[in-house]
């Protein structure tokens, strides 16, 4: 299986300021995504980040709140910007080989927004 | 929309039980199934996936697949205290950008000693 490194682990930001999360992986994979998980609840898809085109962002996220970069099949960010508590949460990014193969996470990065 | 629906729980189950998980979905389409464990404050942890109709066994775990109820479960056998974690069920489905994966809400699970 891959391994994937996610940082930061966690982080206490505030509000109106942006965090960049990293995530590194070990092998060239062609899906890479990116979730939300809330207090409590599920996970939600923020965007898939493809390597050489531009995110493509679920209902409910915009790209000037959650740019993704996607520089090779390694390596992708997302940045949460102008925060506010509300964006307190668990992010996670995923990748995924296709049909037919594993899907594994990150370690996941808890942000609090005070 | 397509939906991934669990019961929420928690499903108390006592130790060395079988525990029998389930999650439906509406996309008629999803073509890979995937079950996760997450304890408390930690990232999902892929147990198994499954795409074909019928039984997938691996040690404890057995994933169990019918597309054309678009059912998908897990059972655990001898369930142990460690099991105690929130299950997550994940369907393959597509978007604007190919396939993705949707999960459901999660089941919680309580193995009691």
């Amino acid at each position: 299986s891959a391994v994937i490194s996610q940082k930061p682990s966690r982080d206490i930001c505030q509000r109106g300021t942006s965090l960049t999360i990293q995530c590194q992986v070990d092998s060239q994979v062609t899906m890479m995504f990116w979730y939300r998980q809330q207090p409590g609840q599920s996970l939600t898809l923020i965007a898939t980040a493809n390597q050489g085109s531009e995110a493509t962002y679920e209902s409910g996220f915009v790209i000037d709140k959650f740019p993704i970069s996607r520089p090779n099949l390694t390596f992708s960010t997302l940045t949460v910007s102008n925060m506010s508590p509300e964006d307190s949460s668990i992010y996670l990014c995923s990748l995924w080989g296709g049909l037919g193969t594993e899907a594994f996470f990150g370690q996941g990065t808890r942000l609090t927004v005070v | 929309q397509k939906e991934v629906e669990q019961n929420s729980g928690p499903l108390s189950v006592p130790e060395g039980a079988i525990a029998s998980l389930n999650c439906t979905y509406s996309d008629r389409g999803s073509q890979s199934f995937f079950w996760y464990r997450q304890y408390s404050g930690k990232s999902p942890e892929l147990i198994m996936f499954i795409y074909s109709n019928g039984d997938k066994e691996d040690g404890r775990f057995t994933a169990q697949l019918n597309k054309a109820s678009q059912y998908v479960s897990l059972l655990i056998r001898d369930s142990q205290p460690s099991d105690s974690a929130t299950y997550l069920c994940a369907v393959t489905t597509h978007n604007n950008a190919g396939n993705m994966l949707t999960f459901g809400g999660g089941t919680r699970l309580m193995v009691k000693p």
